[in-house]
């Protein structure tokens, strides 16, 4: 089946250690995101790719980096991890439109810092 | 700037009883998308329903129902003898026109009782 596969489910990464987090897809998406959940708290918006030109939202930090190497794959950076990151990051991709057709989403990646 | 407001945070019934959980959303777009998501305590998000603001007819599917109403900028869900499985964290989402980005309500979480 199609799918948004994100790797790995529960991540455990040390203050300040960088750390990557995997997304695939096998839709062929145009467009893939990264959103970050707190806890008790909505999805929020981080940036996205369309294709391979990457739009920023405003308010992320600049410790969040991303990198798209094919249509395929999309990684998320963080530079030096800090308590407050801790949090569920879900990867979603669409078809170019955006939300005309609607997002799916990954089970997500669960990142503790310690 | 695009919101969505679900002002219950948390409603606990018993299994059979229905159900409904609010949705208010505020956009200056002329084109939108309306979404509903389902987060068990897994972590994913799974899709409900898409709707566009063009369409105001009310959708049933199965045990689930869902009343779009444009004069009160309302998209209420409706769970007809809800069972435990049920149990989750509701999102209500906005999508605006050709935009990438979804805003999320700040969630309702459901606990159905046995």
């Amino acid at each position: 089946d199609a799918m948004v596969i994100q790797n790995p489910r529960y991540q455990v990464t040390q203050f300040g250690k960088p750390v990557t987090l995997s997304c695939s897809q096998t839709l062929n998406h145009n467009v893939m995101y990264w959103y970050q959940q707190k806890s008790s708290q909505a999805p929020k918006l981080l940036f996205h790719y369309y294709d391979k030109d990457f739009n920023n939202e405003a308010d992320t930090p600049d410790n969040f980096q991303s990198r798209r190497p094919n249509t395929s794959f999309c990684f998320l950076d963080i530079r030096s991890p800090g308590l407050g990151d801790a949090a569920m990051y879900l990867c979603a991709t669409s078809r170019a439109g955006g939300v005309n057709y609607g997002y799916t989403f990954g089970s997500g990646t669960r990142l503790t810092v310690v | 700037a695009q919101k969505v407001t679900q002002a219950q945070t948390e409603i606990s019934v018993v299994e059979k009883e229905d159900v409904t959980l609010d949705c208010v959303y505020e956009t200056r777009d002329t084109t939108y998308y309306l979404f509903w998501y389902k987060q068990p305590p897994s972590g994913e998000l799974v899709f409900l329903i898409r709707r566009n603001s063009f369409d105001e007819q009310n959708e049933i599917s199965g045990r689930y129902s869902w009343n779009f109403q444009k004069s009160t900028s309302s998209f209420n869900f409706t769970i007809t003898a809800s069972q435990v499985v049920d149990s989750a964290v509701y999102f209500c989402a906005l999508g605006g026109g050709s935009n990438y980005k979804l805003t999320f309500g700040k969630g309702t979480l459901l606990t159905v009782n046995p």
